[in-house]
């Protein structure tokens, strides 16, 4: 079967470092990606990862580990502006269709 | 101009209606993508298009149909409307990229209430 778990919310403080972590199990596996989603606005794709090991991009970094089924998205410095949803998705290798964690809601508190 | 638009961009309806949901990309993108979103639930493919002669059914094609009608179209329909598609739909295109890298760009979405 598919699932992909995220925790539902998470808080954190302005400055400070969050990890958003996310567990699959799916029918194949043709990378992962992570998404922002501000409210009532589209997602936008944050990274991709493939390959063991870590991402970086600026202030975001993932990470993914394929025996394990986990990835970790990692926000550094903060800011108000990260308040949002981050969404966790699979690529399955057999159909080439994307599957949607049902995201993390992340506040980001001054 | 918005590589993704879809239109309408908020509908309200009544129980039984047709309807259509558009989307138009200038990406140039082979492959388009029709979600729904509720709360708590995440995204769900509802179908896909992965050029203009292959349509696939997604997850919850039930009681939606689509139209492929050039590289750059894909409209979704809803054929009886029923108050649990209230929800908001988002298009998506994407493009093998490099190293299989596919990414997904998103419309602005289409907030639907069925009354």
């Amino acid at each position: 079967g598919q699932n992909i778990d995220q925790p539902t919310e998470m808080t954190a403080t302005e400055g400070a470092i969050v990890q958003i972590n996310c567990t699959y199990q799916t029918s194949g596996f043709n990378g992962l990606f992570w998404y922002q989603q501000h409210a009532g606005e589209a997602p936008t794709f944050l990274s991709y990862n493939v390959l063991d090991g870590l991402e970086e991009k600026g202030r975001f970094s993932s990470f993914l580990s394929r025996s394990k089924g986990y990835s970790y998205l990692l926000l550094k410095e903060l800011q108000m502006k990260d308040s949002a949803s981050y969404l966790c998705a699979v690529r399955e290798s057999n159909t080439d269709k994307l599957i949607f964690g049902t995201g993390t809601r992340l506040q980001v508190f001054p | 101009d918005a590589d993704v638009t879809q239109t309408p961009r908020n509908r309200i309806t009544k129980t039984g209606k047709r309807i259509m949901l558009e989307c138009s990309q200038t990406k140039g993108h082979d492959r388009m993508y029709w979600y729904r979103q509720d709360p708590g639930l995440g995204l769900r493919l509802i179908y896909y298009s992965f050029d203009v002669k292959d349509i696939n059914k997604g997850e919850i094609s039930d009681g939606y149909s689509v139209s492929r009608q050039a590289q750059a179209k894909f409209s979704l329909s809803l054929e009886s409307a029923i108050p649990n598609q209230t929800a908001l739909y988002f298009c998506a295109t994407s493009d093998l990229g490099q190293g299989g890298r596919e990414t997904q760009y998103f419309g602005p979405g289409t907030r639907l209430l069925v009354l």
